[in-house]
């Protein structure tokens, strides 16, 4: 089973500044790897997927890089609303399977 | 766009069975290739619990898989989840998930979700 770990736990940062978010895989993934956003009281939503594609009506602050077992989303000019917690998820193809990262929770400075 | 929602009994005694269903509009559960439940303990992080492909077939997380099923009612378009035998680390809001579409025309991902249900087991 592949085992996804996120860093850092926490980030503070100010708005306007940059935000680099880290998720390691135990194995490689290749590129089958996704990016959600969750602020409080409501459900994630997809940010990137296939590592670097962003989903539909995401912000073009948003970028997602990496292969294989390291992956980065970074969130340039942040805005009030960016902050928030951030979890990546790796799928597998056989066995079906998904894993999530244990989240990075993106504070205000 | 497809919306979705979750219900189902906000209180289970341990040792039962939770059930839960998740409604889809705006889609026809038959035109998807993988919808999925996840659930998120309280204060914690997210936790896989498994897929059912639009081929019938369900993979479930391993550490649930003994007590995990995954239905789809096409009837009704809805989405179902029973966990049987729970305890209180079965305490989380669940969430259902459709298939995204992606720019390559796949449906490799989950989004997007429903709002959630938040179930609590206790006695």
């Amino acid at each position: 089973e592949t085992v996804l770990t996120q860093s850092p736990a926490s980030l503070s940062l100010s708005p306007g500044e940059r935000a680099t978010l880290s998720c390691r895989a135990s194995q490689s993934v290749g590129a089958h790897l996704a990016w959600y956003q969750q602020r409080p009281g409501q459900a994630p939503r997809l940010l990137i997927y296939d590592a670097s594609s962003r989903a539909t009506g995401i912000p073009d602050r948003f970028s997602g890089s990496g292969s294989g077992t390291d992956f980065t989303l970074t969130i340039t000019n942040l805005e009030p609303e960016d902050f928030a917690l951030y979890f990546c998820l790796q799928r597998s193809d056989w066995p079906p399977m998904n894993t999530f990262g244990q989240g990075t929770k993106l504070e205000i400075k | 766009q497809v919306q979705l929602q979750e219900s189902g009994p906000g209180l289970v005694k341990p040792s039962e069975t939770l059930s839960l269903t998740c409604n889809v509009s705006g889609s026809s559960i038959t035109s998807g290739y993988v919808w999925g439940w996840i659930r998120q303990s309280p204060g914690k992080g997210l936790e896989w619990i498994g897929n059912i492909y639009n081929s019938g077939m369900a993979y479930y997380n391993p550490s649930l898989k003994s007590r995990v099923t995954i239905s789809v009612d096409r009837s009704r378009n809805q989405l179902s989840l029973r966990v049987k035998s729970v305890s209180a680390t079965d305490t989380a809001i669940y969430y259902c998930a459709s298939p995204y579409l992606d720019a390559n025309g796949l449906q490799n991902w989950l989004a997007p979700w429903g709002p959630g249900v938040m179930v609590t087991v206790s006695s």
